[in-house]
């Protein structure tokens, strides 16, 4: 078990262009959610997975969000068009049913930076 | 909408006291969950404590407990012999029984002085 694993841990990137973030859960974890940070705030929910399905989506996640979990294993996040109000900590978490509701792991997050 | 509120930005206490960190929250739910999670700079979010609201017990781990005033819609963390490592932010966290997505207050940065 070696945690939740977020990639990359910073990005850095010209207002304009598209970026995808990863995130790995821990193995046998089939739930797992994506939450943004903005700084002086608590994260905000973008969305969530249960395997490949993606069951629920914030308004937070806009036309250019998009998320995928193929074969229900890692998961991307992908921001097009990125625009400075982008820059935050995109924060990973994944579950196992077994813990319940909220049995949330979190990653340590990717720092995204729109300049 | 669910609302958490943590009116304290900034806390802070003596190594080896006590400190309380509050949080309301506004729900029209009769079933969920309360949550205390800790981040330290630059590390993962770490639950600290958890409870359920049908729950009438207050929730303990060790140094941490809380009290849950469910009529009230208040849920405080009480930190007991306070460590340099406590030092952190803390967010409190509702989630409805029916859901799977936390809303966060904003946090309370808290230090821990020698």
């Amino acid at each position: 078990d070696t945690g939740v694993s977020q990639d990359p841990r910073h990005k850095i990137t010209k207002r304009g262009q598209n970026v995808t973030f990863r995130c790995d859960p821990i193995s046998e974890h089939n739930r797992l959610y994506w939450y943004r940070q903005t700084l002086g705030q608590g994260p905000e929910f973008l969305t969530y997975f249960q395997n490949e399905a993606q069951l629920e989506k914030s308004r937070l996640l806009s036309d250019r969000f998009s998320a995928e979990r193929p074969k229900g294993s890692f998961s991307t996040l992908e921001i097009q068009r990125t625009e400075q109000g982008d820059s935050a900590m995109y924060l990973c978490a994944s579950s196992h049913p077994r813990t319940g509701n909220y049995g949330y792991t979190f990653g340590s997050g990717t720092r995204l930076t729109v300049v | 909408a669910q609302t958490v509120t943590q009116s304290q930005p900034e806390m802070s206490v003596q190594e080896a006291e006590t400190v309380t960190l509050s949080c309301t929250y506004d729900t029209s739910e009769s079933d969920y969950y309360l949550f205390w999670y800790k981040q330290p700079p630059s590390r993962q979010m770490i639950l600290v404590i958890r409870q359920e609201a049908y729950k009438q017990q207050n929730a303990t781990e060790n140094r941490f407990s809380v009290n849950f005033q469910k009529a009230a819609k208040s849920f405080s963390l009480k930190i007991s012999d306070s460590q340099l490592g406590d030092a952190a932010m803390y967010f409190c966290a509702y989630g409805a029984n029916s859901g799977y997505a936390l809303n966060f207050g904003k946090g309370t940065s808290l230090l821990v002085t020698p």
